[in-house]
């Protein structure tokens, strides 16, 4: 099974900072990967695919880079409605894997 | 659109079975996950089936007590859960395989085991 190893587990950042999460796949992926926003009580939505692609409707402060068994999702500048529990997920193969989620909380 | 159904309150060692009404999309040409997730907790895929039922895989934590079906014909998911543990606790989601890749997720059915 791949592990999907994300970091950090939480932050606390301010609006307008420059926010990065990284996860580590256990073996190379290729670019089978998404990153998922999620709030309390909310369905998890889909910001980026295929690593580095911007799903339509999401503003252009959110971008995710990578390829193999390392990827990062940046958030430019943090604005209020982007506190929230991020989560990448691998779907090179299966069984999936999710990382452990990155808790973004206001400083 | 993605409408789990038949989640609640079981005893230990109980069964259930989940529903997911599949509409607005050709449901036959996707395959289908189920992920769960413990309230307060991350994300955990659980099963996988194939358009045609051909294929089928499970996580290690529910192999021998779920079980996945489709009835494409119906448009409809399920999972069919038995020998129910506290830790299978958590608010199940219906997924579709998206095109682009990952998931599309339906709004999720609670399912408490406790005594």
């Amino acid at each position: 099974d791949i592990q999907m190893t994300q970091s950090p587990s939480s932050l606390s950042a301010s609006v307008g900072d420059r926010v990065t999460i990284t996860c580590r796949a256990s073996q190379g992926i290729r670019n089978d990967l998404v990153w998922y926003q999620q709030k309390p009580g909310k369905v998890p939505k889909r910001l980026i695919y295929a690593a580095s692609n911007l799903q339509s409707g999401v503003p252009s402060r959110f971008s995710g880079s990578g390829s193999g068994t390392e990827f990062t999702l940046t958030i430019s500048s943090l604005q209020p409605e982007d506190f929230a529990t991020y989560y990448c997920l691998q779907y090179n193969n299966y069984p999936l894997t999710f990382g452990g989620g990155t808790k973004v909380e206001i400083k | 659109q993605l409408v789990e159904s038949g989640g609640g309150l079981v005893q230990p060692g109980g069964s259930l079975r989940l529903s997911c009404a599949a509409s607005g999309f050709t449901f036959s040409n996707y395959n289908m996950n189920w992920v769960r997730q413990v309230p307060g907790k991350g994300l955990e895929w659980v099963s996988y089936i194939s358009t045609s039922s051909s294929t089928i895989y499970y996580a290690d934590s529910v192999r021998g007590r779920f079980t996945i079906s489709r009835d494409n014909a119906k448009n409809s998911l399920y999972l069919q859960m038995t020998s129910l543990r506290a830790e299978d606790t958590a608010v199940y989601y219906c997924a579709r395989e998206r095109n682009s890749g990952g998931l599309g997720w339906g709004q999720g059915t609670l399912v408490t085991v406790s005594s």
